[in-house]
């Protein structure tokens, strides 16, 4: 049959609004979590990672949040600015590993 | 420091043709990877090369291959192409492979028709 694009999940935020991205993570014993951004038209940029036997790690305007238990990652950005709209990338790696990438979710500012 | 350099930037093909992508590393990185990004499966690993030796490997047909240097300069090959390998094929290098953080090239669009 036909396939069916991915469909990115959007998060709008007002500039100047802190935003949250979230993601759900598959491999339990991943040992880092990485977030990318991509740019239209360009290749992905690393943005902020977190060791496993981390569970918070700040960058400049961002901040990762690691639980363990319910496998769930996140991204914070504060005062999110026009700049930032992109397509934000959770991935994981284990070891020499493959990094695998989640889906994205887009992230939209409003001026 | 030059970041990663991919060539050519756009390329157009007809099914059953074949086509080498190329992929220059940022100078003493020795891990390259490869992926495929489509609108349908988002990003798709293809393999990762370290010193010459692919590491890691994908779930890609065997129409799909690649190389590494030993100047760390990388290039995929995709033989007999069909319709759905239109996409962009992105390298990304790093230092060691280890850590996750990786280093991306903006991409080749091949399109096939």
């Amino acid at each position: 049959g036909e396939s069916v694009g991915l469909h990115l999940p959007t998060l709008s935020v007002q500039e100047g609004d802190n935003s949250i991205i979230n993601c759900a993570y598959s491999n339990s014993a991943s040992d880092y979590f990485i977030w990318y951004k991509q740019e239209s038209g360009k290749g992905p940029q690393f943005i902020i990672d977190i060791r496993s036997n981390m569970d918070k790690r700040q960058g400049q305007r961002v901040t990762v949040l690691l639980n363990k238990t319910v496998k769930h990652l996140s991204l914070q950005i504060a005062a999110t600015q026009p700049g930032d709209s992109a397509v934000y990338f959770c991935a994981e790696k284990m070891g020499y590993q493959k990094v695998t990438f989640g889906t994205g979710t887009k992230l939209q500012v409003i001026p | 420091k030059a970041g990663v350099t991919q060539t050519p930037r756009y390329l157009i093909k007809t099914r059953g043709q074949q086509v080498t992508l190329s992929c220059s590393p940022i100078s003493g990185h020795r891990s390259v990877s490869w992926y495929q990004q489509t609108p349908g499966q988002g990003l798709q690993f293809l393999f990762e090369y370290f010193s010459e030796t692919q590491r890691n490997k994908g779930n890609f047909p065997g129409r799909f291959s690649g190389r590494q240097f030993s100047n760390s300069r990388s290039e995929m090959n995709v033989s007999t192409l069909e319709l759905g390998d239109s996409a962009l094929y992105l390298c990304a290098s790093s230092s060691t492979g280890v850590t996750g953080e990786l280093f991306f090239g903006e991409g080749s669009r091949l399109t096939v028709l």
